[in-house]
C-alpha cells in the first residue's frame, strides 16, 4: 500500500526566506507524485509533479521538488517567501499508473510566513 | 465551464437527513474522482468513475454513501441517514484521460462542499 508523510503540521518562516516543505512516500512500484496548494475555502491547485521524465521539477510560484528514489523523498522548496505563499499544501502520491489512479495525501503542512 | 464546479458550497443537516452533492467536472474530462477531507486532514480518495462507470469505489466509507454520473459529466454523491462523522469537506476532481491514459495525470479539483451534520 503507498502513503505519504509530510513532516511538520505547520512550518513558519520569515518573507524572503527560503521555504522547505518535507514529503516522504512509500510506494512498492515508481511512483507519480505530486503537489498541491490549498488556499482558504478553496480546492486544490497543481503546483507541480514527477512523472519520471526529470527528477528536478519546476512548478508554479517559482516552487520546486527533487525526486529522490533513494531517500524516497519528493521536498518542496522556494527560494524566497512571499506573504502570498501562506496556505495548507499537501504532498499526494499514486502508484497505480493509468489514468484512473485515486490520489493518496499526506496530511498537509501548514505553512505560515511572517513578515 | 472553465473548471470544476461544486454544488451547494455549505450544507447543513440534521443527523439522519438524506444529502445530495453535485459536481460538474470540466467539460470532456473522461475521469471523475470523488474525494472526503476531514478537518486537519488531507483528502481520502472515495470513488471514481470513468465516463458513466463507476468503475472503484473501494474508498466509500459505508454503504450510506452512494455516487452516480449517468450520462459521464455531472455527478451526485449522495449520503443517507447522515451521521455526525460524517461532517467532513468533499472534493470532486476531474481529468482528461480515463484507463488508458497515461500515469500521473493532472486532476483538476473544485471548491468542495463543507458538509456539517448536527
Amino acid at each position: 500500500a503507498q502513503s505519504v508523510t509530510q513532516l511538520g503540521s505547520h512550518v513558519s518562516v520569515s518573507e524572503g526566506a527560503l521555504v522547505l516543505l518535507r514529503c516522504n512516500y512509500s510506494s512498492s512500484v515508481p511512483p507519480y507524485l505530486f503537489w498541491y496548494v490549498q488556499y482558504p475555502n478553496q480546492g486544490l491547485q497543481l503546483l507541480l509533479k514527477y512523472t519520471s521524465a526529470a527528477t528536478l521539477v519546476k512548478g508554479i510560484n517559482g516552487f520546486e521538488a527533487e525526486f529522490k528514489k533513494s531517500e524516497t523523498s519528493f521536498h518542496l522548496t522556494k527560494p524566497s517567501a512571499h506573504m502570498s505563499d501562506a496556505a495548507e499544501y499537501f504532498c499526494a502520491v499514486s502508484d497505480r499508473g493509468g489514468g484512473a489512479d485515486g490520489l493518496t495525501f499526506g496530511k498537509g503542512t501548514h505553512l505560515i510566513i511572517q513578515p | 465551464g472553465a473548471g470544476v464546479s461544486q454544488s451547494p458550497r455549505y450544507k447543513v443537516a440534521k443527523r439522519g437527513q438524506d444529502v445530495a452533492l453535485r459536481c460538474d467536472p470540466i467539460s470532456g474530462h473522461v475521469s471523475l474522482f470523488w474525494y472526503q477531507q476531514a478537518l486537519g486532514q488531507g483528502p481520502e480518495f472515495l470513488t471514481y468513475f470513468q465516463n458513466e462507470a463507476q468503475l472503484d469505489k473501494s474508498g466509500l466509507p459505508s454503504d450510506r454513501f452512494f455516487a452516480e454520473r449517468p450520462e459521464g459529466s455531472v455527478s451526485t454523491l449522495k449520503i443517507q441517514r447522515t451521521q455526525q462523522e460524517d461532517s467532513a469537506v468533499y472534493l470532486c476532481a476531474s481529468s482528461l484521460g480515463g484507463l488508458a491514459a497515461g500515469g500521473g495525470e493532472t486532476q483538476y479539483f473544485g471548491p468542495g462542499t463543507r458538509l456539517l451534520v448536527l
